[in-house]
Protein backbone atom coordinates (compact mmCIF):
# COMPACT_ATOMS: atom_id res chain seq x y z
CA UNK A 1 0.00 0.00 0.00
CA UNK A 2 1.15 3.54 -0.70
CA UNK A 3 1.96 5.79 2.16
CA UNK A 4 4.48 7.77 4.15
CA UNK A 5 6.83 6.05 6.57
CA UNK A 6 8.55 7.93 9.33
CA UNK A 7 11.25 6.49 11.56
CA UNK A 8 12.00 6.20 14.32
CA UNK A 9 8.64 6.58 16.03
CA UNK A 10 10.28 7.52 19.33
CA UNK A 11 13.74 8.96 19.80
CA UNK A 12 15.66 10.12 22.82
CA UNK A 13 18.62 12.41 22.45
CA UNK A 14 21.15 13.94 24.76
CA UNK A 15 21.71 17.65 24.56
CA UNK A 16 24.34 18.60 22.00
CA UNK A 17 23.68 15.64 19.72
CA UNK A 18 22.42 15.84 16.16
CA UNK A 19 19.66 13.41 15.16
CA UNK A 20 18.17 12.58 11.78
CA UNK A 21 14.51 11.70 11.29
CA UNK A 22 13.68 9.62 8.26
CA UNK A 23 10.72 10.19 5.93
CA UNK A 24 10.03 7.97 2.92
CA UNK A 25 6.99 8.04 0.62
CA UNK A 26 5.92 5.73 -2.18
CA UNK A 27 3.01 7.90 -3.34
CA UNK A 28 5.03 9.46 -6.18
CA UNK A 29 4.36 12.90 -4.69
CA UNK A 30 6.53 15.83 -5.71
CA UNK A 31 6.08 17.99 -2.61
CA UNK A 32 7.22 16.96 0.86
CA UNK A 33 7.07 18.76 4.18
CA UNK A 34 8.30 18.70 7.75
CA UNK A 35 6.14 20.11 10.53
CA UNK A 36 6.73 20.42 14.23
CA UNK A 37 3.91 20.14 16.78
CA UNK A 38 4.23 21.09 20.43
CA UNK A 39 1.66 20.03 23.06
CA UNK A 40 -1.65 21.81 22.55
CA UNK A 41 -0.33 23.59 19.49
CA UNK A 42 -0.94 23.46 15.78
CA UNK A 43 1.56 22.49 13.12
CA UNK A 44 4.47 24.78 12.34
CA UNK A 45 6.35 24.41 9.07
CA UNK A 46 10.06 23.67 9.33
CA UNK A 47 11.05 22.98 5.71
CA UNK A 48 9.31 21.99 2.52
CA UNK A 49 10.43 20.74 -0.87
CA UNK A 50 8.47 21.11 -4.08
CA UNK A 51 10.84 19.08 -6.21
CA UNK A 52 13.97 16.95 -5.98
CA UNK A 53 17.17 18.86 -5.15
CA UNK A 54 15.22 21.91 -4.04
CA UNK A 55 13.81 22.93 -0.68
CA UNK A 56 12.66 26.08 1.12
CA UNK A 57 12.74 27.20 4.72
CA UNK A 58 9.49 27.32 6.59
CA UNK A 59 8.65 29.50 9.55
CA UNK A 60 10.90 27.78 12.11
CA UNK A 61 13.89 26.45 10.11
CA UNK A 62 16.60 27.56 12.55
CA UNK A 63 18.44 24.59 14.01
CA UNK A 64 17.17 22.17 11.37
CA UNK A 65 18.50 20.96 8.04
CA UNK A 66 17.06 18.81 5.23
CA UNK A 67 18.03 17.24 1.93
CA UNK A 68 16.00 16.06 -1.05
CA UNK A 69 18.28 13.88 -3.15
CA UNK A 70 15.51 11.48 -4.12
CA UNK A 71 11.84 12.03 -4.81
CA UNK A 72 10.90 9.42 -2.22
CA UNK A 73 13.01 10.70 0.66
CA UNK A 74 13.11 13.89 2.72
CA UNK A 75 15.18 13.39 5.90
CA UNK A 76 15.24 16.02 8.64
CA UNK A 77 18.28 16.63 10.84
CA UNK A 78 17.71 18.26 14.19
CA UNK A 79 21.01 19.89 15.05
CA UNK A 80 22.44 20.88 18.39
CA UNK A 81 21.68 24.48 17.45
CA UNK A 82 17.95 23.85 17.93
CA UNK A 83 17.29 25.27 21.39
CA UNK A 84 14.17 23.32 22.27
CA UNK A 85 13.92 20.24 20.05
CA UNK A 86 11.56 18.13 22.17
CA UNK A 87 8.42 17.86 20.03
CA UNK A 88 6.30 15.70 17.75
CA UNK A 89 7.61 15.83 14.18
CA UNK A 90 5.33 15.16 11.23
CA UNK A 91 6.35 14.51 7.65
CA UNK A 92 3.80 15.04 4.89
CA UNK A 93 3.58 14.91 1.12
CA UNK A 94 1.29 16.27 -1.57
CA UNK A 95 0.52 15.30 -5.12
CA UNK A 96 0.90 17.80 -7.94
CA UNK A 97 -1.44 18.59 -10.76
CA UNK A 98 -4.82 20.26 -11.09
CA UNK A 99 -6.78 17.01 -10.75
CA UNK A 100 -5.51 16.41 -7.26
CA UNK A 101 -7.35 17.63 -4.19
CA UNK A 102 -4.30 19.37 -2.86
CA UNK A 103 -4.46 17.66 0.50
CA UNK A 104 -1.49 16.76 2.62
CA UNK A 105 -0.85 13.11 3.47
CA UNK A 106 0.88 12.61 6.81
CA UNK A 107 3.20 10.01 8.21
CA UNK A 108 2.64 8.64 11.71
CA UNK A 109 5.08 11.07 13.27
CA UNK A 110 8.30 10.89 15.23
CA UNK A 111 8.38 11.94 18.87
CA UNK A 112 11.74 13.37 19.87
CA UNK A 113 12.66 13.85 23.51
CA UNK A 114 15.84 15.58 24.59
CA UNK A 115 17.14 14.36 27.93
CA UNK B 1 3.30 35.85 8.40
CA UNK B 2 -0.07 34.52 7.33
CA UNK B 3 -2.31 33.47 10.21
CA UNK B 4 -5.03 30.92 10.77
CA UNK B 5 -7.04 31.36 13.95
CA UNK B 6 -9.13 28.79 15.79
CA UNK B 7 -10.72 28.73 19.22
CA UNK B 8 -8.67 26.21 21.17
CA UNK B 9 -11.67 24.97 23.16
CA UNK B 10 -12.39 22.52 24.52
CA UNK B 11 -15.78 22.49 22.87
CA UNK B 12 -18.09 20.11 24.69
CA UNK B 13 -21.28 18.83 23.08
CA UNK B 14 -23.62 15.98 24.04
CA UNK B 15 -23.84 12.91 21.87
CA UNK B 16 -26.21 13.47 18.97
CA UNK B 17 -25.82 17.26 18.94
CA UNK B 18 -24.30 19.45 16.23
CA UNK B 19 -20.72 20.56 16.80
CA UNK B 20 -19.67 23.81 15.13
CA UNK B 21 -15.98 24.53 14.62
CA UNK B 22 -14.76 27.85 13.29
CA UNK B 23 -11.64 29.17 11.61
CA UNK B 24 -10.56 32.57 10.28
CA UNK B 25 -7.58 33.26 8.05
CA UNK B 26 -5.59 36.34 7.19
CA UNK B 27 -4.55 35.75 3.56
CA UNK B 28 -7.36 37.06 1.36
CA UNK B 29 -5.80 35.37 -1.67
CA UNK B 30 -6.09 31.84 -0.27
CA UNK B 31 -8.20 29.50 -2.37
CA UNK B 32 -8.01 26.07 -0.72
CA UNK B 33 -9.13 25.12 2.77
CA UNK B 34 -8.87 21.86 4.65
CA UNK B 35 -10.16 20.35 7.88
CA UNK B 36 -8.07 17.66 9.55
CA UNK B 37 -8.94 15.54 12.56
CA UNK B 38 -6.17 14.58 14.95
CA UNK B 39 -6.55 12.07 17.75
CA UNK B 40 -4.21 12.43 20.70
CA UNK B 41 -0.72 11.22 19.84
CA UNK B 42 -1.63 10.49 16.21
CA UNK B 43 -1.08 12.24 12.93
CA UNK B 44 -3.76 14.40 11.27
CA UNK B 45 -6.20 12.85 8.84
CA UNK B 46 -8.22 14.74 6.25
CA UNK B 47 -11.91 15.24 6.97
CA UNK B 48 -12.88 17.63 4.21
CA UNK B 49 -11.59 20.20 1.77
CA UNK B 50 -13.44 23.15 0.27
CA UNK B 51 -12.52 25.56 -2.48
CA UNK B 52 -15.73 27.42 -3.33
CA UNK B 53 -17.92 29.74 -1.32
CA UNK B 54 -20.91 28.06 0.24
CA UNK B 55 -21.48 24.66 1.79
CA UNK B 56 -20.02 21.28 1.03
CA UNK B 57 -21.52 18.19 2.62
CA UNK B 58 -20.00 14.76 3.15
CA UNK B 59 -21.98 12.43 5.36
CA UNK B 60 -22.28 13.96 8.84
CA UNK B 61 -19.78 16.70 7.99
CA UNK B 62 -20.47 20.05 6.34
CA UNK B 63 -17.78 22.56 5.51
CA UNK B 64 -18.79 26.19 5.00
CA UNK B 65 -16.64 28.81 3.30
CA UNK B 66 -17.12 32.57 3.15
CA UNK B 67 -14.15 34.13 1.37
CA UNK B 68 -15.45 37.69 1.79
CA UNK B 69 -15.38 37.26 5.56
CA UNK B 70 -12.26 35.03 5.43
CA UNK B 71 -14.07 32.42 7.44
CA UNK B 72 -14.36 28.66 7.15
CA UNK B 73 -16.30 26.35 9.44
CA UNK B 74 -16.96 22.67 9.99
CA UNK B 75 -20.28 21.32 11.23
CA UNK B 76 -20.52 17.81 12.61
CA UNK B 77 -24.08 16.51 12.82
CA UNK B 78 -25.15 13.70 15.15
CA UNK B 79 -21.87 13.98 17.05
CA UNK B 80 -20.47 10.71 18.35
CA UNK B 81 -17.96 10.08 21.17
CA UNK B 82 -15.57 8.84 18.46
CA UNK B 83 -15.58 12.38 17.04
CA UNK B 84 -13.76 13.55 20.17
CA UNK B 85 -10.45 14.84 18.81
CA UNK B 86 -8.64 18.02 17.88
CA UNK B 87 -9.75 19.57 14.59
CA UNK B 88 -7.15 21.49 12.63
CA UNK B 89 -8.00 24.09 10.01
CA UNK B 90 -5.44 24.41 7.20
CA UNK B 91 -5.16 27.03 4.48
CA UNK B 92 -3.12 26.55 1.32
CA UNK B 93 -1.27 29.58 0.09
CA UNK B 94 -1.85 30.87 -3.41
CA UNK B 95 0.65 32.33 -5.82
CA UNK B 96 4.37 31.53 -5.95
CA UNK B 97 4.25 29.56 -2.68
CA UNK B 98 1.25 27.55 -3.82
CA UNK B 99 2.51 24.43 -2.07
CA UNK B 100 2.69 26.06 1.34
CA UNK B 101 0.09 25.38 4.04
CA UNK B 102 -0.72 27.22 7.24
CA UNK B 103 -2.40 25.49 10.17
CA UNK B 104 -4.46 26.80 13.03
CA UNK B 105 -3.70 25.64 16.55
CA UNK B 106 -6.76 23.39 16.53
CA UNK B 107 -10.05 23.12 18.41
CA UNK B 108 -10.41 20.27 20.86
CA UNK B 109 -13.86 18.67 20.66
CA UNK B 110 -15.31 16.54 23.46
CA UNK B 111 -18.48 14.62 22.69
CA UNK B 112 -20.10 13.41 25.90
CA UNK B 113 -22.09 10.16 25.84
Amino acid sequence: DGGITQSPKYLFRKEGQNVTLSCEQNLNHDAMYWYRQDPGQGLRLIYYSQIVNDFQKGDIAEGYSVSREKKESFPLTVTSAQKNPTAFYLCASKASGRKNTGELFFGEGSRLTVL
Amino acid sequence: QKEVEQNSGPLSVPEGAIASLNCTYSDRGSQSFFWYRQYSGKSPELIMFIYSNGDKEDGRFTAQLNKASQYVSLLIRDSQPSDSATYLCAVKENGVNFNKFYFGSGTKLNVKP
